[in-house]
């Protein structure tokens, strides 16, 4: 199982909004609603940002949403701050029954 | 809330195995589908191996078939991942993680568990 397609990285201004991508194939991303993003800061533990596409955990800032279009799911992040500074792994359910994770996208905040 | 809590850090030298535990607390172990996935220095997140909902076995991933088992202690509500037949690049961060809202999600994780593979 091939890991999840992501940008190496992505920047934005505080404020303005940005999208991190995650391409997969009809057997993960585009087969199934159970794709989830984590955020993890260096030398922490990853957090859940997303669940089944576009739901939010209880305690998770509604600047970050989630889609998907075919074999492809994103992250999108409004209202940019400091602290969401961190790298960004998207994850996806398989035709296997097991999990992949994307290569991941560092989030740079200028 | 659940609190996933695991053992400290290991070092191992090549050929041998490792035991990570990750007590669970806040819930009963049978009560959340627990996963195992590891990090190795600089790199991405990578799935070992969980609890499928679909069909309700544990799921290795292809890549550690044969050398990964997961277990658990219902007694102690402690999950353990074991690894054999150690190489340098099994150095990594490992983590528990369980889910806690759909079933398919990783809604709470243990602070990791640094093998260090070396001769």
């Amino acid at each position: 199982q091939s890991a999840l397609t992501q940008p190496a990285s992505v920047s934005g201004s505080p404020g303005q909004s940005i999208t991190i991508s995650c391409t997969g194939t009809s057997s993960d991303v585009g087969g199934y609603n159970y794709v989830s993003w984590y955020q993890q800061h260096p030398g922490k533990a990853p957090k859940l940002m997303i669940y089944d596409v576009s739901k939010r955990p209880s305690g998770v800032s509604n600047r970050f949403s989630g889609s998907k279009s075919g074999n492809t799911a994103s992250l999108t992040i409004s209202g940019l701050q400091a602290e969401d500074e961190a790298d960004y792994y998207c994850s996806s359910y398989t035709s296997s029954s097991t999990r992949v994770f994307g290569t991941g996208t560092k989030v740079t905040v200028l | 809330q659940v609190q996933l809590v695991q053992s400290g850090a290991e070092v191992k030298k090549p050929g041998a195995s490792v035991k990570v535990s990750c007590k669970v607390s806040g819930y009963t172990l049978t009560e959340l589908s627990r996963h195992w996935v590891r990090q190795a220095p600089g790199k991405g997140l990578e799935w070992m191996g969980g609890f499928d909902p679909e069909d309700g076995e544990t799921i290795y991933a292809q890549k550690f078939q044969g050398r990964v088992t997961m277990t658990e202690d219902t007694s102690t509500d402690t999950a353990y991942m074991e690894l054999s037949s150690l190489r340098s690049e099994d150095t990594a961060v490992y983590y528990c993680a369980t889910a806690i809202y759909s079933g398919y999600d990783l809604g709470y994780w243990g602070q990791g568990t640094l093998v260090t593979v070396s001769s």
